[in-house]
């Protein structure tokens, strides 16, 4: 499958503090999903992006994907401490759904 | 509800003695798919069918096997498990995966080979 490097690997926050992700591929992208897993729980499906530019809103949450379809960003506005878990991107290429080694966020109250 | 279930959620057995996680979906989805997650290692997709009888190996095939007999069930076989099979196992279904449809995730399966 499509390989992408997910940057950072853990993140404290303070809540009300932003946090970012972000995904890079060294190829071309021609779509990617992103997950959210809670911890001790399940990968659930948040949002697809297709559109070199694409940029999507979910609420506090804002996906982007890159001009050149190689990277894409998860970015939350003001966390709150039901933000905690670790978000994976997975470019999708058709029949293989490959992860990220995913972002762990971690809000302080 | 539409979901996917796994079971058992938790399984503890010895090395070499055949074991089965079963997977099934309500939602009619064509495309489902096993993945095992590793600390570390993230999430790595072991097998996936994209309709009945049709399967294919995904990036950690090695000691496993999958069967699609029936399009809501996809189980995982592990014909001698071995210690390095141990892990936290997702099976996951999707309406169409090549047109972009998000995957459902099951709760999990944590086996443990002693």
């Amino acid at each position: 499958g499509q390989q992408v490097m997910q940057i950072p690997q853990y993140q404290h926050v303070q809540e009300g503090e932003d946090f970012t992700t972000y995904c890079n591929s060294s190829t071309t992208l021609s779509n990617i999903q992103w997950y959210k897993q809670r911890p001790g729980g399940h990968p659930v499906f948040l949002i697809q992006l297709v559109k070199s530019g694409e940029v999507k809103k979910q609420k506090r949450l804002t996906f982007q994907f890159g001009e050149a379809k190689k990277n894409s960003s998860l970015h939350i506005t003001a966390t709150q401490t039901t933000d905690v878990g670790t978000y994976f991107c997975a470019p999708n290429a058709g029949n293989m759904l490959t992860f990220g080694g995913g972002t762990r966020l971690m809000v302080k109250p | 509800e539409a979901q996917v279930t796994q079971n058992p959620r938790y399984l503890i057995t010895v090395t070499g003695k055949k074991l089965t996680v079963t997977c099934s979906q309500n939602m009619n989805h064509e495309y489902m798919s096993w993945y095992r997650q590793d600390p570390g290692l993230g999430l790595r997709q072991i097998y996936y069918s994209m309709n009945v009888e049709v399967t294919d190996k995904g990036d950690v095939p090695e000691g496993y096997k999958v069967s699609r007999k029936e399009k809501r069930n996809f189980p995982l076989i592990l014909e001698s498990p071995s210690p390095n099979q141990t892990s936290l196992y997702f099976c996951a279904s999707s309406l169409q995966g090549a047109l972009g449809y998000g995957y459902t995730f099951g709760s999990g399966t944590r086996l443990t080979v002693v």
